[in-house]
Order: structure tokens, then sequence, then C-alpha cells
């Protein structure tokens, strides 16, 4: 079981706008940054958003993270047929002696 | 050019011990935290512990503290995950990841290709 609790899965059709969210706790999302990560199946995940809201180098700004206390989101804007995949947000836990990183379950994005 | 680079696929018994490996190249190997993520047959990441390699400093996820260990060695810029009696349950790709900043437990920027550990009787 998660802790950070994202949606199974999301669907849009090409071109349009997704939102996936991210619910955490105020010892987990709401005391540290947020990450935000992207996994073709079969692949290593990739980081495409770090500290809430920045961008890798070479990550397009069709992609965009927020936060708001104890939830994020990842906004992807112009939907392609290349962005089908698994995401996955991630942060920092203090809740636990020395931290964590925890992951969401994971958002599988469809796009139509 | 940073890379991870980690041993390839293992197929073991229940109760047999196995270490896999990531060689780390294109940076300093003792300034950046290298974590390990588990991901089981169509299930999400779960992060298993850190170890900091210029002075081994290591941290466990309370999940899975005592079933498995984490070491490096600084001279071969190489990780290390092993098992002492694995489970059928450990059967998962694994993989390794190097934060984005030094000194920085999360934002995991560059990950290893993965190594596939299925066990099974």
């Amino acid at each position: 079981q998660s802790v950070l609790t994202q949606p199974p899965s999301v669907s849009a059709a090409p071109g349009q706008k997704v939102t996936i969210s991210c619910s955490g706790s105020r010892s987990s999302v709401g005391n540290s940054f947020v990450s935000w990560y992207q996994q073709v199946p079969g692949t290593a995940p990739r980081l495409l958003i770090y500290d809430d809201d920045q961008r890798p180098s070479g990550i397009p700004d069709r992609f965009s993270g927020s936060k708001s206390a104890t939830s994020a989101s990842l906004d992807i804007t112009g939907l392609q047929t290349g962005d089908e995949a698994d995401y996955y947000c991630g942060t920092w836990d203090s809740s636990v002696s020395f931290g964590r990183v925890i992951f969401g379950g994971g958002t599988k994005l469809t796009v139509l | 050019e940073v890379q991870l680079v980690q041993s390839g696929a293992e197929v073991k018994k229940p109760g047999e011990s196995l270490k896999i490996s990531c060689q780390a190249s294109g940076y300093t190997f003792t300034s950046y935290w290298i974590a390990w993520v588990r991901q089981r047959p169509g299930k999400g990441l779960e992060w298993l512990g850190i170890i900091y390699p210029r002075d081994s400093d290591t941290r466990y996820s309370p999940s899975f503290q005592g079933q498995i260990t984490i070491s490096a060695d600084k001279s071969i810029s190489t990780a290390y995950l092993q098992w002492s009696n694995l489970k059928a349950a450990d059967t998962a790709t694994y993989y390794c990841a190097r934060p984005r900043q030094q000194l920085v437990r999360w934002a995991l920027d560059y990950w290893g290709q993965g190594t596939l550990v299925t066990v099974s009787a």
C-alpha cells in the first residue's frame, strides 16, 4: 500500500491536457519537495519534475508540476501518443527515523 | 556522461544468496548518494535504501531493514544490493538510482537499466 495516493489511470485525447494528482501528508508532501517520474513499460523511470515544479534539461515544457499543502499535481499539455506511460510521484517522508523516499502507486496514462 | 550500469538478470532458488551490482561512471562516485528501488512485476516503485559511498553511511526503509544489505566499493565506483536468504516474494526488477544533487537523497535523476531477479523453486 503506497503512502502517496494517485489515481490508477487517466486518459485523454491527443492534443488535450491531463492532470495527475498525488496526495500525501504533512510529514511527506507537506514537508518536502515532490518529484515526478515517467516510466514506459520495460524501461527505467525517468525524472520529469523535481523540487515540486522544476524540469531537468531535456524535459519539454508540456510537463509542469505544482504543489499545495499536502497535494501535488502533474500537468501534461498537448498530449502525444508517446506520452503513454506510467507516472509516479515521489517525495521524502520524515515520519520515520532518518526518513525514506516514498512513491505513489502510479498512474497509467492512456492517450486515446 | 553519468551512467549507472547494473549486473545482468539472475535466476535463483528460495533460500539462496545473491549480490547484484551497479557500476557508476561519469561523476565523482563518493559525492552522491546511491539508492536502490524495487519494482515487482506489474507493480509500482518501492525505495529499499540508500548509501553514501564516501563513508558508507547506509540507511534502509523500515520495510526492508534486516532483509537486504546495501554496500559500496569506492575503489571501483560500484554499489551493491545483496540478500542472504531469497524468497519468491523478492522476484522483481531492482534499480539503482542517483539523486540529482550532491547531499540530496531524493529527486532520482539517473537510473541504472535494472536487474531482473527471479526467485523460483
